[in-house]
């Protein structure tokens, strides 16, 4: 168990509809990371948040969005959803902003657009 | 456009053998190079990571080959066990201080058979 918390593990819905995929990091990690992995692409890093701020940010589409809480829970959320937006969504956490601190992953969310 | 190139995609070895996945990245300008091992149903993780500062790195039975000049990194895998069957990810980044952007490889699907 890598301590990184993914809710919920399964989602299905509907193309056009909006989903919330949440993740808890490990105690005391202030970064969260956010992960698309589908079959054809592999993993694609979406974006970082550390301690509220978004940090870095990867080839994430407009219909999409995140935010970091004070709680430092971290949200993903989805609109406008299309098929190929089904995918393996993941979640990472890290002690640092920067710098080579590990990640660790969660168990991901599987997305199922219908 | 892919950043980090991984081949093989599916990898089959014999116990004890070596199981030998590559990579080559473009981007001059990464600086950390981790591999990710995944289970199925589970999120990736970190196996072992190399600086471009040394060319070679071992963990175990797990060594990481760098070539800077020419721009690859390879993982190696000694004594290859039935438990060591996963995918395997190669990943890329430039690190900074303030957050990192990661490239991941298209994965390779392991299979060591007794």
């Amino acid at each position: 168990d890598s301590g990184v918390t993914q809710t919920p593990k399964h989602l299905i819905t509907a193309t056009g509809q909006r989903v919330t995929l949440r993740c808890s990091p490990r105690s005391g990690d202030l970064s969260v990371y956010w992960y698309q992995q589908s079959l054809d692409q592999g993993l694609q890093f979406l974006i970082q948040y550390y301690n509220g701020e978004e940090r870095a940010k990867g080839n994430i589409l407009e219909r999409f969005s995140a935010q970091q809480f004070p709680d430092l829970h971290s949200e993903l959320n989805l609109s406008s959803l299309e098929l190929g937006d089904s995918a393996l969504y993941f979640c990472a956490s890290s002690v640092g902003g920067g710098g080579a601190y590990i990640q660790y992953f969660g168990a991901g969310t599987r997305l199922s657009v219908l | 456009q892919q950043q980090v190139k991984q081949s093989p995609q599916s990898l089959i070895v014999q116990k004890g053998g070596i199981s030998i996945i590559n990579c080559a990245y473009e981007n001059t300008a990464f600086d950390y190079f981790p591999w990710y091992q995944q289970f199925p149903g589970k999120g990736p993780a970190l196996l072992i990571a190399i600086r471009p500062d040394v060319s070679e790195k071992k963990e175990g039975r797990f060594t990481i080959s760098f070539n800077k000049s020419a721009k690859q990194f390879s993982l190696h895998i000694m004594d290859s066990q039935p438990g060591d069957s996963a995918t395997y990810f190669c990943a890329a980044s430039r690190l900074t201080n303030t957050g990192n952007q990661f490239y991941f490889g298209t994965g390779t699907s392991l299979t060591v058979i007794p």
